[in-house]
């Protein structure tokens, strides 16, 4: 079946430093990869997300770049905020059009 | 746009009795709609998927007599713990999906809801 492996935390960085959250998949076909993010008290939102091999999705200074000769799918920012502390939630959607999340990466960014 | 809602967003019970979780799509048709459960520091685990009109579909594991799927309009689908007892204290989400509105079939998270059985 379909899994997701993410970068367990909790992750913890100053302002301005440059943030990876490595994400990898196994999945049949050609799945579509999101980031999910999810603040204190709130539910998940949608980051980015990429829908065949080589997209780049990019939001809010966030980029993923959908591997599929690596299958991973690694969240990157280069100067992370203090408002970017949240969970990030790696998933893939399959054939059977369902999300598998991976089990969430906890980052605070200090100031 | 694709706003979800949860009502409530918290609420707390006493063991045995019923609580009923709403989830609404505000500005669009939801034509299907994914329960999922949270436990804490852990990642989302899809309970099932209901499409409008239809019965529920519950993944494996999961007991449909006690959690009861109701999706009778475009824009509302609710889930009723049944008999609760404190095990089933957990934050439930929903997403919803309308395929006519985006082409990537993107699912749209509700806030949650934040049950507690005492």
């Amino acid at each position: 079946g379909n899994s997701v492996t993410q970068m367990e935390g909790p992750v913890t960085l100053s302002e301005e430093a440059f943030l990876t959250i490595n994400c990898t998949y196994t999945a049949t076909g050609y799945p579509s990869l999101f980031w999910y993010v999810q603040y204190p008290g709130e539910g998940l939102q949608l980051l980015l997300k990429a829908t065949k091999a080589d997209d780049k999705g990019s939001n809010k200074g966030f980029e993923a770049t959908y591997r599929k000769e690596t299958t991973s799918f690694h969240l990157e920012k280069g100067s992370v905020q203090v408002s970017d502390s949240a969970v990030y939630f790696c998933a893939l959607r399959g054939s059977a059009r369902q999300l598998t999340f991976g089990s969430g990466t906890q980052l605070t960014v200090l100031p | 746009g694709a706003v979800v809602s949860q009502h409530p967003s918290r609420v707390i019970c006493k063991s045995g009795t019923s609580v009923k979780i709403e989830c609404r799509s505000l500005d669009f048709q939801a034509t299907t709609m994914f329960w999922y459960r949270q436990f804490p520091k852990q990642s989302l685990m899809l309970m099932a998927t209901s499409n409008e009109g239809s019965k529920a579909t519950y993944e494996q594991g999961v007991e449909k007599d006690k959690f009861l799927i109701n999706h009778a309009s475009l824009t509302l689908s609710t889930l009723t713990v049944t008999s609760a007892h404190p095990e089933d204290s957990s934050f439930y989400i929903c997403s919803a999906r309308d395929p006519g509105r985006d082409v990537t079939d993107t699912q749209y998270f509700g806030p949650g809801t934040r049950l507690t059985v005492l």
